[in-house]
């Protein structure tokens, strides 16, 4: 079966745009998460939805905002981009609540360059 | 709060050699621990997990441990091959039934050397 989708691989924005990124987790899968990853900083969380509803909140700046669709394809935006932005950004799509026999299938990531 | 302490952040081993790596968590309700493996340029992929209520587990030159009291827990890889060499990410359960998330680590840059 298909897995977690993240689009674009790449993106790359100027200071103060904003920019939205697109996940689809895999076929079944109610729960998608999003994770900051940057050098020295590791996987950092931001936020988590299931069926439509944000569920879960990291420590972002509200500038960092997400939404959730019926098909559970989740999209994430960032507004007013800063340079301390540029990051890997991932998704994580779980059957349900994560835990033993239900972890994390990531995406690949969008790297975001912001200049 | 709820936090994660990963080290060392890089290691270098000769291949064959054992590898360690350690972490420590801050929430004593965490009852859950995932270990991740994300080799350069892919996504980070689950190796092995353990809960709270087990001491240790083994998945053939795997193993992960785990001290309740001390809160802390190791990822433990015996005769290191070159594709071992990745970034290891651990991480804790926290939150409420419904509501879980994951606190990662800073993660652990390994290099085996042939």
């Amino acid at each position: 079966k298909a897995g977690v989708t993240q689009t674009p691989r790449y993106l790359i924005k100027t200071r103060g745009q904003q920019v939205t990124l697109s996940c689809s987790p895999i076929s079944g899968h109610r729960s998608v998460s999003w994770y900051q990853q940057t050098p020295g900083q590791g996987l950092q969380f931001l936020f988590e939805y299931f069926s439509e509803t944000q569920r879960n909140k990291g420590n972002f700046p509200g500038r960092f905002s997400g939404r959730q669709f019926s098909n559970s394809r989740s999209e994430m935006n960032v507004s007013t981009l800063e340079l301390g932005d540029s990051a890997l950004y991932l998704c994580a799509s779980s059957f349900g609540s994560v835990g033993p026999g239900g972890g994390y299938t990531f995406g690949s990531g969008t790297r975001l360059t912001v200049v | 709060g709820e936090n994660v302490e990963q080290h060392p952040s890089t290691l270098s081993v000769q291949e064959g050699d054992s590898a360690v790596i350690k972490c420590t968590y801050s929430d004593s309700a965490s009852n859950y621990f995932p270990w991740y493996k994300q080799e350069l340029g892919k996504r980070p992929q689950l190796i092995i997990d353990i809960r709270s209520n087990v001491g240790e587990k083994k998945d053939q030159r795997i193993a992960v441990t785990l001290n309740k009291t001390a809160k802390h827990f190791s990822l433990h890889i015996t005769e290191t091959q070159p594709e071992d060499s990745a970034v290891y990410f651990c991480a804790a359960r926290v939150g409420a039934s419904g509501t879980y998330k994951y606190i990662f680590g800073t993660g652990t840059r390994l290099k085996v050397l042939a």
